[in-house]
């Protein structure tokens, strides 16, 4: 399978805890996408990368939020001090450079914080 | 970037044609729209893209109004299969890639034996 690769497919933690989670983008793809998705809601932009650069970051990124994409290639997404409002799927994408070039999203890594 | 509207639900019998509308009044000439589905528990499935012109690939058929102010997406014979959310987005592929890419509450197509 060539798609967009998330680990793990589900996470539990208890609040106050740390946690990461890894993508691995379409190998070609120099551009990578993090979203946050609840319950009965779109998908929430967090962050964008072009090769290794942070490009963006929604507001929605909170200072226990970063993450990095340290040679361009696979990215992870790690959450400190965990707090119930974070249950939520969080969504890998990644995409060609070309500005009209679609996402192409994994299938989610599923947080609950208890 | 143009916001989009979409109905929050419909119903397709299977092996006819569903007809999703879109509308996006307020687009702009150089802005795209976007077509994903998402069926539970997976990530959103991009479906087909276009400007001007309908475009149609192996999954569907995108028909844009020549004033670009709606579209529709056609699934020519569903299945069971294709009971999902589909997204519509508008998007202007110029700069901020990500946070152009918006996502709406889409809508919700249950498709019946």
């Amino acid at each position: 399978d060539t798609g967009v690769s998330q680990d793990p497919r589900h996470k539990i933690t208890k609040r106050g805890q740390n946690v990461t989670f890894r993508c691995d983008p379409i190998s070609e793809h120099n551009r990578l996408y993090w979203y946050r998705q609840t319950l009965g809601q779109g998908p929430e932009f967090l962050t964008y990368f072009q090769n290794e650069a942070q490009l963006e970051k929604s507001r929605l990124l909170s200072d226990r939020f970063s993450a990095e994409r340290p040679k361009g290639s696979f990215s992870t997404l790690e959450i400190q001090r965990t707090e119930q409002g974070d249950s939520a799927m969080y969504l890998c994408a990644s995409s060609w450079i070309s500005g009209f070039s679609p996402l192409h999203f994994g299938n989610g890594t599923r947080l609950t914080v208890t | 970037d143009a916001k989009t509207t979409q109905p929050p639900s419909m119903d397709c019998a299977e092996g006819r044609a569903a007809n999703l509308p879109c509308n996006h009044s307020t687009i702009s000439g150089n802005e795209y729209v976007y077509w994903y589905r998402q069926i539970h528990s997976q990530g959103p499935q991009y479906i087909i893209h276009g400007l001007k012109n309908n475009e149609t690939n192996e999954m569907a058929s995108l028909i844009i109004t020549e004033d670009r102010k709606s579209s529709t997406l056609i699934l020519p014979h569903a299945t069971l299969r294709d009971t999902a959310v589909y997204y519509c987005i508008v998007r202007f592929p110029g700069w901020a890639y990500g946070q152009n890419f918006v996502f709406g509450p889409g809508t919700r197509l249950s498709v019946l034996p």
